[in-house]
């Protein structure tokens, strides 16, 4: 079936570090790709997302491509700041009929000062 | 309009006794989604409805768990006879119609099940 997998954390950075959340996923077909970030206190909010194979999501600096020969969706941001520490989740919604999202494990990311 | 809103966000329950969560979606949305998720992990699907029509049910909800959506607004999502294995987040999220269309999560309610 489908399913995603995600690098474990929890990833600990410097602030202004490269940040690099690397997701897999398996799928029929051209599924649609999500990352997702939970901010702590908060709910799940979506970060980013591509519809399509090499579409790029961008947001807040984050950025991801959708790889279609890799099966991959790896997330990324050139400088990452304190106030990014969240857990990360990567999430497809299959083109196959059905509309339920299919979400990986979480990455924590904390930022150190 | 406000967002996605849970009710209630805390329930602590004896095993055995019946629970019912309340989701209010995003008034436009016509698709809602029951998610639960455990510590350190990721949101699991349990069910989602178009309009009032319940289309996707996973196998994690068993026997034990109904959801309903009357007329097409709120949900509701009952859990009875409930075990400690219930315990959980569960996340209500709603999106528009279309392929790859972003859900909006509410806050969860926590279930503790002693």
């Amino acid at each position: 079936g489908d399913s995603v997998t995600q690098m474990e954390g929890p990833v600990t950075l410097s602030e202004e570090a490269f940040l690099t959340i690397n997701c897999t996923y398996t799928a029929t077909g051209y599924p649609s790709l999500f990352w997702y970030v939970q901010y702590p206190g908060e709910g799940l909010q979506l970060l980013l997302k591509a519809t399509k194979a090499d579409d790029k999501g961008s947001n807040k600096g984050f950025e991801a491509t959708y790889r279609k020969e890799t099966t991959s969706f790896h997330l990324e941001k050139g400088s990452v700041q304190v106030s990014d520490s969240a857990v990360y989740f990567c999430a497809l919604t299959p083109n196959t009929g059905g509309f339920k999202t299919i979400f990986g494990a979480g990455t924590r990311l904390f930022v150190k000062a | 309009d406000t967002g996605v809103s849970q009710d209630p966000r805390h329930k602590i329950t004896k095993r055995g006794q019946n629970v019912t969560f309340r989701c209010d979606p995003i008034s436009e949305h016509n698709r809602l989604y029951w998610y639960r998720q455990t510590l350190g992990q990721g949101p699991e699907f349990l069910t989602y409805f178009q309009n009032e029509a319940q289309l996707e049910k996973s196998r994690l909800l068993s026997d034990r768990f109904s959801a309903e959506r009357p007329k097409g607004s709120f949900s509701t999502l009952e859990i009875q006879r409930t075990e400690q294995g219930d315990s959980a987040m569960y996340l209500c999220a709603s999106s528009a119609l279309g392929s790859g269309a972003e859900q909006y999560f509410g806050p969860g309610t926590r279930l503790t099940v002693t």
